[in-house]
Order: C-alpha cells, then sequence, then structure tokens
C-alpha cells in the first residue's frame, strides 16, 4: 500500500510569487491533515479535511493560504503571495476514521521543503 | 489538549534500553498517549498508543501508571538507525474536530556505535 506522498519535495520561489504544494494521502482515508513545521519551531496544526469538507482550518495562518480537497482525494495548499515567513517544511497526514474510537493514527507524508527568498 | 514535558535530547549507545519520560500533568480521562518518531527529512511516523497500564508492539513498549501524570517510551536494545527525534502527545483522535496532533519540541535521541 502506497503511503502519503507530497509534491514537490523542494520549493524554492521568490516573496511575493504563488506557490501550490499537493498531497496524495493514503487511498481510503477520508481524514487530510496539513501541518508546517517553520525554523526552529513545533510542528503546527494548519487544517483538516474530512473527505472534501473542511472540519478544522483554525490553524491556518492567514488568507494567503487556501486549502482544497476537490473529490475529497487529493490536496492542494497554495500560498499567494508568499512571504519570508512561509518558508518551512509542510507536511500531509492522512488518517482512516475509525468511529471515534480514540484510536486514529495519522500517517505522514514526508513533507515539502518550501524556501522563500 | 493536554501539554506534554519531555527532556530535550538524550545519548545512548547500540544495544542498551533507552526510556523516554513524557510528563502530562493535566491529561483529561479521554486522553490518549501517543507517541511518533521522526528521522531527518521525513515526516513523524506513529510508533506506540496507551492510555493505561502497559502497551507493547514490535517496535516499544509504552508503560503509564496508574494515574496516568506521565508516560515512558521503552526502545529495547537500539540501534543506530533509531537515531531520531520521538515526540509524546496527549490528546483524544477522532476523526471529527479533534483529530489535529499538537507537537511539542520532542526528544532528540541519538545512538552511538
Amino acid at each position: 500500500e502506497a503511503g502519503v506522498t507530497q509534491f514537490p519535495s523542494h520549493s524554492v520561489i521568490e516573496k511575493g510569487q504563488t506557490v501550490t504544494l499537493r498531497c496524495d494521502p493514503i487511498s481510503g482515508h477520508d481524514n487530510l491533515y496539513w501541518y508546517r513545521r517553520v525554523m526552529g519551531k513545533e510542528i503546527k496544526f494548519l487544517l483538516h479535511f474530512v473527505k472534501e469538507s473542511k472540519q478544522d482550518e483554525s490553524g491556518m495562518p492567514n488568507n494567503r493560504f487556501l486549502a482544497e480537497r476537490t473529490g475529497g482525494t487529493y490536496s492542494t495548499l497554495k500560498v499567494q503571495p508568499a512571504e519570508l515567513e512561509d518558508s518551512g517544511v509542510y507536511f500531509c497526514a492522512s488518517s482512516q476514521d475509525r468511529g471515534g474510537s480514540g484510536l486514529e493514527t495519522q500517517y505522514f507524508g514526508p513533507g515539502t521543503r518550501l524556501l522563500v527568498l | 489538549l493536554a501539554k506534554t514535558t519531555q527532556p530535550i535530547s538524550m545519548d545512548s549507545y547500540e544495544g542498551q534500553e533507552v526510556n523516554i519520560t513524557c510528563s502530562h500533568n493535566n491529561i483529561a480521562t479521554n486522553d490518549y498517549i501517543t507517541w511518533y518518531q521522526q528521522f531527518p527529512s521525513q515526516g513523524p511516523r506513529f510508533i506506540i498508543q496507551g492510555y493505561k497500564t502497559k502497551v507493547t508492539n514490535e517496535v516499544a513498549s509504552l508503560f503509564i501508571p496508574a494515574d496516568r501524570k506521565s508516560s515512558t517510551l521503552s526502545l529495547p536494545r537500539v540501534s543506530l538507525s533509531d537515531t531520531a527525534v520521538y515526540y509524546c502527545l496527549v490528546g483524544m483522535n477522532y476523526g471529527g474536530s479533534q483529530g489535529n496532533l499538537i507537537f511539542g519540541k520532542g526528544t532528540k535521541l541519538s545512538v552511538k556505535p
């Protein structure tokens, strides 16, 4: 079974440009999460999809970030326009809803390393 | 979600047993304790999860005392490949609004030959 994949693995852009990150979750996983780690900080939650719906987007830093998950499969995270402080590693994770058993395991992708110059 | 406290770093030698303790004094009744492992340039990877007493799988053991205010991840006979950052997380993991994980700084384990 393929794991969570993310594309690209690295991206270097200039301030003001737009970047779109893609995440392909494990097939059949309804839950999809985006996290990020900025330099020297902890991994922080950004948002959570259940299928195509945004369940929780309380971690999105501002309106320059737009996440979509059309069709409930892969997801994209667009940063427009990118700022210097957006540099970091963006992780995607997916999980299978176990109906509230409290034992959900999240499977993480390798991350996309974004550098904004 | 409950805040966790764990050592910033630990050193060990190959073949030794490593125990990493995490404090979570404000753990709630419905909270589970989960440990993730992260290698450089990779995403975190689930290791083990428990609610109380002891849980063991092929990778590690998790010891949780009766008051659940702390937990200990035990890695038997570590190898160089166990060098990684280990995160202790506490909370409910449902598929709904409580699904996001809150990571702390983790414990950086360095295994030496």
